[in-house]
């Protein structure tokens, strides 16, 4: 089982939907959670990131993470067709040589 | 401006060659970070450095060697380039090591190995 898993889509929902993007992962020690945005032919770019459990909410944005089922997911309301990328959740363990686990991304298509 | 920059932008050579990716960051952080995107988008690290320390050094073939010459730089020297090393290769940048700091992605270099 990989460490986190993503569904790669693409999904494709019409303008102005809500939209669910989620994520799994295996390793319990795991305690900080990003989402990154990526749009084409760009590097990625840091979206949302919540720490342990819990909800978090920026505008149109919402990152929720349920620890114990080893879950995260992040809702997007009032979905525009700028909002079309590949998103990116990704985690880390907390300690001085950490690195980020990504996963794979979904590709994300608003229709006008 | 640019914070974090990279050259070239495109890289197009043959098997065997040996080829180097240059960045640069502005915004005076200590640690950077050399990423690998295959053609299936899976981003994976590859190194980070930090204040021109090596910190992280995943399973990489040797013919990938790191070069921090000071912290506002990372080069990444490719030697006897492999078909399955055509990627996209991201430099980023954070503030320090700790996962917890927002990491900043130049453009990228797409590498064609042909």
């Amino acid at each position: 089982q990989k460490e986190v898993e993503q569904d790669p889509g693409p999904l494709s929902v019409p303008e102005g939907a809500i939209v669910s993007l989620n994520c799994t992962y295996s390793n319990s020690a795991f305690q900080y959670f990003m989402w990154y945005r990526q749009y084409s032919r760009k590097g990625p770019e840091l979206l949302m990131y919540t720490y342990s459990s819990g909800n978090k909410e920026d505008g149109r944005f919402t990152a929720q993470v349920d620890k114990s089922s080893k879950y995260i997911s992040l809702f997007i309301r009032d979905s525009q067709p700028s909002d079309s990328a590949t998103y990116l959740c990704a985690m880390s363990v907390l300690g001085r040589d950490d690195k980020i686990i990504f996963g794979k991304g979904t590709r994300l298509h608003i229709l006008p | 401006d640019t914070a974090v920059s990279q050259t070239p932008k495109y890289l197009v050579t043959q098997m065997g060659n040996d080829k180097s990716i240059k960045c640069e960051q502005n915004l005076g952080h200590d640690t950077m970070y050399w990423y690998k995107q295959d053609s299936k988008k899976f981003l994976k690290i590859m190194f980070s450095y930090n204040n021109k320390e090596l910190i992280i050094n995943e399973t990489v073939p040797n013919r990938f060697s790191p070069k921090s010459p000071d912290k506002a730089h990372l080069n990444l020297h490719i030697n006897s380039l492999e078909l399955g090393d055509s990627a996209v290769y991201f430099c980023a940048s954070s503030q320090d090591t700790v996962g917890t700091q927002k990491q900043y992605f130049g453009p990228g270099t797409r590498l064609t190995v042909t």
